[in-house]
């Protein structure tokens, strides 16, 4: 069984500031994950992936994560935020392997104030 | 390269009732998922379909259904509509034979209302 924790349904920071969105998850094997965003009435996009490959994963729009399988984290990091950066963010964990059964978090909303 | 498309974009449907909806993969996929998304929430694991199967299922009843056709495009269907079935149903395909099944594009979403 595998499950996503995402801390804070809703995050504020200011643009340019940085921006730090938490996910922490739980699987009995090991997982692939992933960060996807959604912006108003729109489906989800890609921003980026981890496959057992390198543990820092950099994805689109400046975004990255680190998976740390100590902490069983994936965060979700950008330096600068930008206001085209508002949107809900969703993480997401599948079993590497075979059909792939994804596993989503119920959400963070970003807020960037100008 | 058209992504994944889905029909209709809304619809308004009333208790009892059945609906269809209809989802289209991105070239070269072959396998398609289905995922509910209730107002606030995270998107839920409906069920997927690879080689006109249901291969995976999530917890759901067994009003939720589905097929896939030859050329990978897909229905969900609901039966007996509940107040309840309200949400954003979204599709996502992706390739196993190409062995990115994770990798999972998903479409625009169709807005289903029960009234």
């Amino acid at each position: 069984a595998q499950s996503v924790t995402q801390l804070g349904s809703h995050v504020s920071v200011s643009e340019g500031a940085l921006v730090l969105l938490r996910c922490n998850y739980s699987s009995s094997v090991p997982p692939y994950l992933f960060w996807y965003v959604q912006y108003p009435n729109q489906g989800l996009q890609l921003l980026l992936k981890y496959t057992s490959a390198a543990t820092l994963v950099k994805g689109i729009n400046g975004f990255e994560a680190e998976f740390k399988k100590s902490e069983t984290s994936f965060h979700l990091t950008k330096p600068s935020a930008h206001m085209s950066d508002a949107a809900e963010y969703f993480c997401a964990v599948s079993p590497s392997g075979g059909y792939q059964k994804v596993t989503f978090g119920t959400g963070t909303k970003l807020q960037v104030i100008p | 390269d058209a992504g994944v498309t889905q029909s209709p974009t809304h619809l308004i449907k009333t208790r009892g009732q059945q609906v269809t909806l209809r989802c289209s993969p991105k070239s070269g996929h072959d396998t398609v998922s289905w995922y509910q998304q209730a107002l606030g929430q995270g998107p839920q694991f409906i069920f997927q379909y690879y080689e006109e199967e249901e291969r995976q299922r999530g917890n759901f009843p067994d009003r939720f259904s589905g097929h896939q056709f030859p050329n990978y495009s897909s229905e969900l269907n609901v039966n007996a509509l509940l107040l309840g079935d309200s949400a954003l149903y979204l599709c996502a395909s992706s390739s196993l034979l190409q062995g990115t099944g994770w990798e999972q594009y998903f479409g625009p979403g169709t807005r289903l209302t029960v009234t």
